[in-house]
This record gives structure tokens, sequence and C-alpha cells, in this order.
């Protein structure tokens, strides 16, 4: 079974634009997370969508968002970059169910590695 | 509100020998999942063990066994007969239902295999 595949793996930016990041999950998977990596901040959730809503929301500010589309793929968008946006982003799959074990452990993929100047 | 503890910002251990990571974590919720991570410098996370609060035994995956401690709340990752490619960084994590199961990590430790 494919993994969850991220693209695309290497992103530069300029302050002030903006970006879209993908992620496509495990087969049969239908809950896509997102999370930020910084070495200051470490590993920071920024959603979770199951079934193409949004599920769970973490602390970021409204210029990060995201979807999920019918065959469960996601994307994220930053808008109006900012310096401090530098990061790796970690996407994850999971079934997206909450009784444990398979159903709730999250598949990662390679991540993007976002840099903005 | 949740957290999760590693103490252990880096940590050696000579090929072949067993290393014990450890992870402390705080909720509320009788109800939660524990998990370890290990992320190599390629920065993917691989997920390696997980243990449900209501497991009546230690998980074992492999090399990896979690030794868990429910009433001191701790969930050490255990590397047995290190190899050199186990060196990376190992990420402890927790989700449960009163974060609204939210993946929560710790911060980290940096394992270093010496041959």
């Amino acid at each position: 079974k494919a993994g969850v595949t991220q693209t695309p793996r290497y992103l530069i930016k300029t302050r002030g634009q903006q970006v879209t990041l993908s992620c496509s999950p495990i087969s049969g998977h239908r809950s896509v997370s997102w999370y930020q990596q910084t070495p200051g901040q470490g590993l920071q959730f920024l959603f979770e969508y199951f079934s193409e809503t949004q599920r769970n929301k973490g602390n970021f500010p409204g210029r990060f968002s995201g979807r999920q589309f019918s065959n469960s793929r996601s994307e994220m968008n930053v808008s109006t970059l900012e310096l401090g946006d530098s990061a790796l982003y970690l996407c994850a799959s999971s079934l997206g169910g909450t009784s444990g074990g398979d159903q709730e452990t999250q598949y990662f993929g390679p991540g993007t590695r976002l840099l903005v100047l | 509100a949740q957290k999760i503890t590693q103490t252990q910002p880096g940590m050696f251990v000579q090929e072949k020998e067993a290393v014990t990571l450890d992870c402390t974590y705080d909720t509320s919720d009788p109800s939660y999942g524990l998990f370890w991570y290990k992320q190599p410098s390629s920065g993917e996370m691989i997920f390696l063990i997980y243990q449900g609060s209501y497991d009546q035994q230690n998980a074992t995956e492999g090399r990896y066994s979690l030794n868990f401690q429910k009433a001191r709340k701790s969930a050490n990752l255990v590397i047995s007969a290190s190899q050199l490619g186990d060196s990376a960084m190992y990420f402890c994590a927790m989700r449960a239902r009163d974060s609204s199961y939210k993946l929560i990590f710790g911060s980290g430790t940096r394992l270093l295999v010496r041959p």
C-alpha cells in the first residue's frame, strides 16, 4: 500500500506571497492532519479534516487554511507569508476513528520544507 | 491541559546495546493513546509503536517496546540491540478525548548510536 505523499517537497517563497501544499493520504484513510515543525516551537497541530469537514483546529492565524476533497486528498494554504512561516509542514493520515490502535494511528508523509525569504 | 514531557534532549548509546527514551504525560482523560515516532534527518515521521490507556500489556513491535506505567504516567520507549540506523529524533505523542483527539507531541530526544 502506498504511503502518504506530499508535494512539493521543497518550496521557496517571498514574504507576502501565498502557497498551497498538497497531501495524498494512504488509500482508505479518511482523516488528514497537518502539522508545522520549527526548531523553536517543535511540532504544532494545524488542523484535521475528516470526510471533507474540518474536525479540529489548532491555534494558528486565519492565514492558514485547508480543505479536503472527496477522494480524501487535502490541501493547505498559507496566505500573506511571513518569515516565521518557514518550517517543515507535515501531513498525516489515519482511518479517523477514536477507538484506539490502527483507528487512531497517524502515518506521516515526507513533509514539505518551506523557506520564506 | 494535556502535556507530553521528554526530558532527554540528547542521548548516546553503543551499537548493539539497549536504550530507554523517557516520556511522561499529563491528561485527566481516562481514555487516551500514546505513540512513539522516529524522525530521521530526512524529516519524515515514522510510526514505531502504540499503547492504549486500557491495554493491559506493554506494547512491543520488533526491537521496540513501550514500558507503560499508568500510575506514574510514563510511557518510555525501549530500543533493544541498537543499530546505527536508529540514530534519529524520537518523539512521544498522545491523543485523548479531552483535547479533541489532537496529537500532542513532546519536544523529542535525539539519539546517536555509536559504532
